[in-house]
């Protein structure tokens, strides 16, 4: 059964700070990774990393694949209140791209 | 574009009572996923469609959920009878083939009392 694993579940930070998430997998046939965002509602999409593109950034997010390690860190730098969410980290596999999520790590940024 | 739509927003209901939710994906997206997202814990894929044909239900507890995708665009997912333990937000995604980043709808939330 596929696997991911997200590290710390939660975290509470100040404005300003920055922060690193973690991501870990054990899955059959690895297609890519997804780090998503969520508030209130849907998740939203941030990005995508696969064996060709293992290196993100948008902004004050970046993302990194390591697929010797099996794992993905997510880095927000200059924290801002609006960054509080929960950010999951899902991770596509097999024949029928299956994705799947982690718990996810919630973050608040205080002021 | 418009995105995922998914109704009811809110559901209250009684153990043992039948519900149904709905979903309308994108338009010409071909893949469509129910997912089960418990307080606290991240998204569980229960079922996904490729048009009309299901490609994974290896998570969907068959004795109560059911789900359909006549014509290969809206799709209703059923429980049928409902336990405590389905009180969760129903998301629902499509994407325009399989894999790839998924665009989700605002969920279901449900509650069985």
């Amino acid at each position: 059964e596929d696997k991911v694993v997200q590290s710390p579940l939660s975290l509470v930070v100040h404005e300003g700070d920055t922060v690193t998430l973690n991501c870990s997998y054990e899955v059959t046939n690895f297609r890519s990774l997804l780090w998503y965002k969520q508030e209130k509602k849907a998740p939203t999409f941030l990005f995508m990393l696969t064996s060709s593109g293992i290196e993100k950034k948008s902004g004050r997010l970046s993302s990194i694949l390591d697929k010797k390690e099996l794992s993905s860190i997510l880095n927000i730098t200059a924290t801002q209140t609006g960054d509080s969410a929960i950010y999951l980290c899902a991770v596509e596999a097999g024949t029928a791209s299956k994705l799947t999520f982690g718990t996810g790590t919630r973050l608040q940024v205080t002021l | 574009e418009a995105g995922v739509a998914q109704s009811p927003r809110y559901k209250i209901i009684e153990k043992r009572q039948s519900v149904a939710f709905w979903c309308n994906p994108i338009s010409g997206h071909a893949t469509l996923y129910w997912y089960q997202q418990i307080l606290g814990q991240g998204p569980k894929l229960l079922i996904q469609f490729q048009n009309n044909g299901v490609v994974d239900d290896s998570q969907l507890p068959k004795d109560r959920f059911s789900a359909e995708r006549l014509k290969g665009v809206d799709s209703t997912l059923k429980i049928q009878p409902a336990k405590l333990e389905d009180s969760a937000v129903y998301l629902c995604a499509s994407s325009p083939r399989r894999g790839g980043p998924l665009h989700f709808g605002n969920g279901t939330r449900l509650t069985v009392t």
